[in-house]
């Protein structure tokens, strides 16, 4: 099946500072996302891009079908920022199953 | 807009019991999907509902079964509880199969 990777797995940021977080799939697709997961578990939708470039406020996301990566940036983070950011992806075909990466845990100190 | 909810918030069970997961998607959304993320594992695919039909699961065996209801809503079944089920079990909808999935706040289930 498609994997997928993400990197990298922690990252430690000043508030202010930007980060990308990158996403790397083995295979095509037609569905990718990036979720934020709060503390209490749940995931929040932050972008659905299978291609292309999004922003919204201080995030933006580009992803490259073609090369199979994903890329999202956070800039100017803020403390609220602090989670574990997913990437899922559906693969073509069977886009209805999101694959996920193991995530990556953000950490925004004051 | 209400998004997806899930009840109960949490389920305490003890091993070799069943536990009714219950998930209502956001009004519209005819495609139910549930995940399982246990520690160490990563989230995981476990089923996908859709107009009232199982159209795919995950790696999952078969004492992991569920529904979805004629309003879309779904609810997840795991019979003969092992200590490795416990784990937070995520409830998505989308308004067509597949792209952009919406998800709960989650079930943590708790197997004793």
């Amino acid at each position: 099946g498609i994997q997928v990777e993400q990197s990298p797995p922690d990252l430690i940021l000043q508030e202010g500072a930007n980060s990308t977080l990158r996403c790397n799939f083995s295979d095509s697709v037609n569905n990718l996302q990036w979720f934020h997961q709060n503390p209490w578990g749940q995931l929040i939708n932050l972008f659905y891009i299978p291609s292309g470039t999004k922003q919204n406020g201080r995030l933006s996301a580009t992803t490259v079908a073609t090369e199979r990566y994903s890329l999202l940036y956070i800039s100017s983070s803020q403390t609220t920022d602090s989670g574990v950011y997913f990437c899922a992806v559906g693969a073509q075909g069977g886009s209805e199953k999101l694959v996920f990466g193991k995530g990556m845990k953000l950490t925004v100190n004051p | 807009e209400a998004g997806v909810t899930q009840s109960p918030t949490h389920l305490i069970k003890t091993r070799g019991q069943q536990a009714t997961l219950r998930c209502s998607p956001i009004s519209g959304h005819t495609s139910v999907y549930w995940y399982q993320q246990a520690l160490g594992l990563g989230l995981q695919f476990l089923l996908w509902y859709d107009e009232g039909e199982e159209r795919n699961r995950g790696n999952f065996p078969p004492r992991f079964s569920g529904r979805q209801f004629p309003n879309y809503s779904s609810e997840l079944n795991v019979n003969a509880l092992e200590l490795e089920d416990s784990a937070l079990y995520l409830c998505a909808s989308s308004l067509a199969p597949g792209p952009g999935q919406y998800f709960g706040p989650g079930t943590r289930l708790t197997v004793t």
